[in-house]
């Protein structure tokens, strides 16, 4: 079985500090995890993916994630939010034992306030 | 949102009619997959298809059918079976279903019933 757990329905942070967004998850073997992102109205965009090697992923738009294996989480982050990555995020993940589609948290609002 | 349409963008229905979604892709994908977006639910899985002729459902099937005769085309069926079928569709693809492969997004169906 697999399972996403975004913790919090929507961040906060004013333009130009630092944003994380959290993820945990929790799976059979190993996982491989996602961050998505969506704007009003639209399908998710793909932002990064951790597969496996440095715990540190870049990713799109200037967004990277860690991956912790001891606390099962995935958070994203962002050095310095702009108001433009006001949107939904998305984590998601599948895991390396079976042929399966990808498991969603249940999203959160990012609002970057200028 | 890639190689993905799905079509249309809004879609009416009265109670008791069977509706039906459609999705393309032109990514050469073997992989097609379906899910169903509620506000602060996330994305749930209905129904996804790993090759042609072939297809498997997800965590919320119940109301839905689909088809894949191309590998191109994955359309999905809403029935009147659906109790509450007001929702955002989204349409998405992969490479395959094993690996870390990312998944592409369609912009969704916005489906209401009147």
């Amino acid at each position: 079985a697999q399972s996403v757990a975004q913790p919090e329905d929507q961040v906060n942070v004013a333009e130009g500090n630092p944003l994380t967004v959290k993820c945990t998850y929790s799976v059979s073997g190993n996982p491989y995890l996602f961050w998505y992102v969506q704007y009003p109205n639209r399908g998710l965009q793909f932002l990064l993916k951790y597969i496996t090697g440095d715990n540190l992923v870049k990713g799109s738009y200037g967004f990277e994630a860690e991956f912790n294996k001891s606390q099962t989480s995935f958070h994203l982050k962002k050095p310095s939010a702009l108001v433009s990555d006001s949107a939904l995020y998305f984590c998601a993940v599948r895991d390396d034992t079976g042929r399966r589609a990808l498991t969603f948290g249940s999203g959160t609002r990012l609002q970057v306030q200028p | 949102d890639g190689g993905i349409t799905q079509s249309p963008k809004y879609l009416f229905r009265k109670e008791g009619q069977n509706v039906t979604l459609s999705c393309e892709q032109n990514l050469n994908h073997d992989a097609m997959y379906w899910y169903r977006q509620d506000p602060g639910q996330g994305l749930r899985l209905i129904y996804y298809s790993q090759i042609v002729n072939d297809f498997q459902k997800g965590d919320i099937a119940e109301g839905y059918s689909v088809s894949r005769e191309k590998k191109e085309s994955f359309p999905l069926t809403v029935t009147s079976a659906q109790k509450n079928p007001t929702a955002f569709y989204l349409c998405a693809s992969s490479m395959g279903l094993a690996g870390a492969q990312e998944q592409f997004f369609g912009p969704g169906t916005r489906l209401t019933v009147l």
